[in-house]
């Protein structure tokens, strides 16, 4: 248990609202990110931080944004929902020594 | 261009035999190798790892193999079990493109290990 939650678990919104989805860890690792998973794509990079108010784009970063105002918390955010967003959204951390990243419990978002 | 495959989109086992699982990559720059396993209403967990300057990885049933000329790497689980039925992702990291901070995925395959 790498000390990581997201919230909300789960999110039904409409076409067009903001939505904001938090990823929180608990043990200062420097590095976090945000994946998104859907069926055919694997695990796709959306954006990622190297440290507070340090971050950078992903492979499928355009529709998101993100924030790190403290170590601890990673915000996403999707300014106006599409149904296109509609997927299941991942936080990780990486420990700066080491490749490896360890994988929140996820967030379900359903864009009617 | 998808720079890490996984050209099986599923495995079908009986239960004790070897599951092998096959991942090819393309960028030579990468230089680190991770599985993940990933179970339905899950995260992905993290599995095994192999470095390049390594050609076999062993942890416990779980075994990498990397064979670099081929930009091939295959992880080989003996004996499967049906706990072991899930998504099973490769991914890697390296390179001039972000380095060792980012990772790039496969788009997984699905191992069912049949009772």
């Amino acid at each position: 248990d790498a000390g990581i939650t997201q919230s909300p678990r789960h999110k039904v919104t409409e076409t067009g609202t903001p939505v904001t989805l938090r990823c929180h860890q608990t043990e200062n690792h420097r590095y976090m990110y945000w994946y998104r998973q859907d069926p055919g794509h694997g695990l796709r990079l959306i954006h990622y931080s190297y440290g507070v108010k340090d971050t950078d784009k992903g492979e499928v970063s355009d529709g998101y944004s993100v924030s790190r105002s403290k170590t601890e918390d990673f915000l996403l955010t999707l300014e106006s929902a599409t149904s296109s967003q509609t997927s299941v959204y991942f936080c990780a951390i990486k420990f700066s020594s080491y490749n490896e990243q360890f994988f929140g419990p996820g967030t379900r978002l359903t864009v009617l | 261009d998808q720079q890490v495959k996984q050209n099986s989109p599923s495995l079908s086992v009986q239960e004790g035999r070897i599951s092998i699982l096959n991942c090819d990559y393309t960028n030579s720059m990468f230089d680190y190798f991770l599985w993940y396993k990933k179970y339905p209403a899950e995260g992905p967990t993290f599995l095994i790892s192999i470095s390049s300057i390594k050609d076999k990885n062993e942890d416990g049933r779980f075994t990498v193999f990397l064979n670099k000329s081929a930009k091939h790497l295959s992880l080989h689980i003996v004996p499967s079990q049906p706990g072991d039925s899930a998504v099973y992702f490769c991914a890697a990291s390296g390179g001039t493109q972000g380095g060792s901070e980012k990772l790039v995925f496969g788009k997984g395959t699905k191992l069912t290990v049949n009772p």
